[in-house]
């Protein structure tokens, strides 16, 4: 059982430049969340996505894009890389209904722009 | 704005302390949980609490939420090496979509 798994583990992008960071679950969850993780701040959250089609932002949405056109793949896009996008990023899924759910992480993509 | 305060920010014990970890806010949330990371992996839970006041205990770590539902502690008894990583308390307001994380603590047990 995969579980949450993120591609790819390591970039490295120079300012200006488009990527997008893949994540896909086999748990048949319907809610699947991307946050970003800096020193001393924990994890942000970005966007996140209750079904296939929906989609609403986090606490620090600017300059990520997400769709979410199957129930096992949510995608975060940067459409225009800034040096203070460098961080690691986790996609996290968990079964929607109620608020006691147990997210499930990736391992994570670390996000270097230079 | 970090709704969620960790303490302390580091931790470095040896093998056999115990330790108290804090989780600190002024919002009141809906239900609180506790995840540990280790390096090069996502965050995994470790419990969750949903009453004010509730203790859980998982082994040598025990978990309370405040009676006011705006705090929470991680207690760890006889520390192991094994007990090393990354701990962050994360909880909701209200919104269940929106999982807020504390700042985290760092903990380093050695022999």
């Amino acid at each position: 059982n995969a579980g949450v798994t993120q591609t790819p583990k390591f970039q490295v992008l120079k300012t200006g430049q488009s990527m997008t960071l893949q994540c896909a679950q086999d748990m048949n969850h319907e809610y699947m969340s991307w946050y970003r993780q800096d020193p001393g701040m924990g994890l942000r959250l970005i966007h996140y996505s209750v079904g296939a089609g929906i989609t609403d932002q986090g606490e620090v949405p600017n300059g990520y894009n997400v769709s979410r056109s199957t129930t096992e793949d949510f995608p975060l896009r940067l459409l225009s890389a800034a040096p203070s996008q460098t961080s690691v990023y986790f996609c996290a899924s968990r079964k929607s209904g109620g608020k006691t759910g147990e997210l499930f992480f990736g391992e994570g993509s670390r996000l270097t722009v230079l | 704005t970090q709704l969620l305060e960790q303490s302390p920010q580091f931790l470095s014990i040896q093998e056999g302390e115990n330790l108290t970890v804090y989780c600190n806010s002024s919002s009141v949330f809906s239900s609180l949980q506790w995840y540990r990371q280790e390096p090069g992996e996502g965050p995994v839970l470790l419990v969750t609490v949903v009453t004010g006041g509730e203790v859980k205990k998982l082994k040598r770590l025990t978990f309370q939420f405040g009676d006011a539902r705006k705090d929470s502690s991680l207690h760890i008894t006889a520390a192991q090496t094994g007990d090393t990583g990354l701990y962050l308390c994360a909880g909701n307001t209200g919104t269940a979509s929106k999982l807020t994380f504390g700042t985290g603590t760092r903990l380093q047990v050695t022999l």
